[in-house]
């Protein structure tokens, strides 16, 4: 049962033009989440975050949305850049099973940016 | 700040024999640690939840007695890998739970041959 779904496997964006990453959840209880950037064979890097109190965190280039009522949250990046290219995790935390540190992690998206 | 420093970044070892990975947080204490691990084009799985001073907690399907986790003190965690086995070729990351996020270590590529 995945909890943390992010349905496109892959993106590819011009630079300067903005990214838009998609991320839906399935599980009520969870109440924070995250977006990391990962590059192969490297520790995730954390990003941006948002509770689910808010419904837009904005830092820098990047921007998060989370819609409570569809359980869907976006990563939006603008302008993209090359250096962006990575694979980004939607995780979140929170639910049943105890410690709410725990983070439940999608699958990945691969976010390409040409030049 | 919040940084974390995993060790090794890769190892190769032969079957049978026992690994231990290290994670550290550099700059803050962290009672709470966390070991995943990641298949190739796969998710991060949540392999154990590591509290200082007392037994991890292990999530389902994870063998404990396989994946021996030890959290002796706020700033170390350590994954040893018993009998490794080929099939437990995988990266493996750990990540601790700072204040306001979790921050993650760089991750340790092993490969049993």
């Amino acid at each position: 049962d995945q909890q943390v779904k992010q349905n496109s496997p892959s993106l590819s964006v011009q630079e300067g033009r903005i990214s838009i990453l998609n991320c839906d959840y399935t599980n009520s209880m969870f109440d924070y989440f995250l977006w990391y950037k990962k590059y192969p064979a490297e520790g995730p890097t954390f990003l941006i975050s948002i509770s689910s109190i808010k419904d837009k965190n904005e830092d820098g280039r990047f921007t998060v949305f989370l819609n409570k009522s569809a359980k869907h949250l976006s990563l939006h990046i603008v302008p993209s850049q090359p250096g962006d290219s990575a694979v980004y995790f939607c995780a979140a935390s929170g639910g049943s099973g105890g410690s709410n540190y725990k983070l439940t992690f999608g699958k990945g998206t691969l976010l390409t940016v040409n030049p | 700040g919040a940084v974390v420093s995993q060790h090794p970044s890769r190892v190769i070892c032969k079957s049978g024999t026992s690994v231990k990975i290290e994670c550290r947080s550099l700059d803050f204490q962290a009672t709470t640690m966390f070991w995943y691990r990641q298949f190739p084009k796969q998710s991060l799985m949540l392999m154990a939840t590591s509290n200082e001073g007392s037994k991890a907690t292990y999530e389902q399907g994870v063998e404990k007695d396989k994946f021996l986790i030890n959290h002796a003190s706020l700033t170390l965690s350590t994954l040893t890998v018993t009998s490794a086995h080929p099939e437990d070729s995988s990266f493996y990351i750990c990540s601790a739970r700072g204040i306001v996020w979790t921050t993650f270590g760089s991750g340790t590529r092993l490969t049993v041959v």
